[in-house]
């Protein structure tokens, strides 16, 4: 089974700033990772696939990159409501298709 | 337009069996390729794969829970249903229901979540 480990479990964040969060497998996914983020209370919403196209209707603040075994979700400048939790999943070998433990961001 | 929806009890005691219904819209399940899986999240936790049905009838599980589940579908009603053996307060979380497909493999539509309580 594919471990994905996500960091940092936590990013404090200023509105307008950048905001990098890593994902990490531990054997190569290909580019078969995709991103979600999480609201309190909501459901996840998909954001990126293929590493680094948005889904549908995702702003272009949002930017996946990475192969293989180690990628990147860059938000380029902080809006209120991207405030969340975000996960990233593999889809290269399953079952299972495995979630990291998230990463929170968090106004600073 | 895509939606789904779970429904199923609320609470459910210990060693209890758990039965959750998935009823969606906007595509069909007899289409090639087409899935839908389930997938857990404990309270404050991350969120955790279940199992997947696909339009043939193929079916997977999560090998942790896999002597405990079953998933099953009916294609003319539109609804997946998934049955969990021998609950334990562990099993408490917010179940989902989202749609997939076995050459996209992401879940691209989720349903809202169905909270179940494991409590005596």
């Amino acid at each position: 089974e594919i471990v994905m480990t996500q960091s940092p479990a936590t990013l404090s964040v200023s509105p307008g700033e950048r905001a990098t969060l890593s994902c990490r497998a531990s054997q190569s996914v290909s580019s078969n990772l995709a991103w979600y983020q999480q609201k309190p209370g909501q459901a996840p919403r998909l954001l990126i696939y293929g590493a680094s196209t948005r889904a549908t209707g995702i702003p272009a603040r949002f930017s996946g990159s990475g192969s293989g075994t180690e990628f990147t979700l860059t938000i380029s400048s902080l809006q209120s409501e991207d405030f969340a939790v975000y996960y990233c999943q593999q889809y290269n070998n399953w079952p299972p298709r495995t979630f990291g433990q998230g990463t929170k961001v968090e106004i600073k | 337009q895509v939606t789904l929806r779970e429904s199923g009890p609320a609470l459910v005691k210990p060693t209890q069996t758990l039965t959750l219904t998935c009823t969606f819209s906007g595509f069909s399940l007899s289409t090639s390729g087409m899935c839908v899986s389930w997938i857990r999240q404990p309270p404050g936790k991350a969120l955790e794969w279940l199992a997947l049905i696909d339009w043939d009838d193929d079916k997977y599980y999560s090998t942790s829970l896999k002597t405990r589940l079953t998933i099953s579908k009916d294609t003319s009603k539109n609804q997946v249903v998934l049955t969990m053996t021998n609950m334990d307060p562990v099993d408490t979380a917010t179940y989902y229901c989202a749609r997939t497909t076995v050459v996209t493999a992401y879940f691209d539509y989720w349903g809202q979540g169905t909270l179940v309580t494991v409590s005596s």
